[in-house]
């Protein structure tokens, strides 16, 4: 089956300052794996944030990156400078080309900015 | 295009009722998928329609959980009866064919009490 293992829990980063969140995934299907984060802010809908369907590419979107190392399995997202209104729920999931089958979630990670 | 939408927003049941949520994806799409939201456990799949047809039932939630497609624009997820452990926000995803996104509704909250 597949498994998606994200950095748990909260982390606090100061407003401007550099950010990481860790995925890590694995899966026994022979299908191909493509990788997406989703956040939820307050307040709204899970919405996706950015996806790459294809290894060693890297997805960006609202200053956030995340490259499919397929070597390593991961999927971290990454942004240089972090904005208060980037507070939310962020949650890595992976799932398979041909799309005939679910997403798998990590258990997401709440990012809290502090000014 | 509306999005994904869902009622109730929020849901308050005594243990033991039954609840029944509802669901309408995006037109056109043909995949549907519910999912309970913890913070404990994450985002756990219930079910899975494609084309109305059930692909997965989400084994563990089989006893009290029934998920079912009416048409092709309208699904319903029946909790029977109720149990504390139940509350939860459940959410409904759709998604196009052969898509690999899948788009969110807003949620229920489920509170039980």
């Amino acid at each position: 089956g597949d498994s998606v293992t994200q950095t748990e829990g909260q982390v606090t980063v100061s407003e401007s300052k550099s950010l990481i969140i860790n995925c890590t995934y694995s899966t026994t299907s022979i299908a191909y794996p493509n990788l997406f984060w989703y956040v939820r802010y307050p307040g709204e809908g899970l919405q996706l944030l950015l996806k790459v369907i294809t290894a060693g590419q890297k997805g960006s979107s609202r200053g956030f990156e995340a490259t499919y190392n397929k070597e390593t399995t991961s999927f971290h997202l990454q942004k240089a400078s972090v904005q208060e209104s980037d507070s939310a729920v962020y949650y890595c999931a992976l799932g398979h080309t041909g799309g005939a089958d679910r997403l798998t979630f990590g258990k997401g990670t709440q990012l809290i900015i502090q000014p | 295009d509306a999005g994904v939408t869902q009622t109730p927003r929020h849901e308050v049941a005594e243990k033991g009722q039954t609840i029944i949520l509802k669901c309408e994806p995006v037109s056109g799409h043909n995949d549907l998928f519910w999912y309970r939201q913890t913070k404990i456990q994450g985002l756990e799949l219930l079910s899975y329609f494609r084309s109305k047809s059930l692909m997965e039932d989400g084994g563990a939630f089989k006893d009290r959980f029934k998920a079912e497609m009416l048409n092709s624009s309208f699904s319903t997820l029946k909790i029977q009866p109720t149990e504390p452990k139940d509350s939860a926000v459940y959410l409904c995803a759709s998604r196009p064919d052969w898509g690999v996104e899948q788009y969110f509704g807003p949620g229920t909250r489920l509170t039980v009490l």
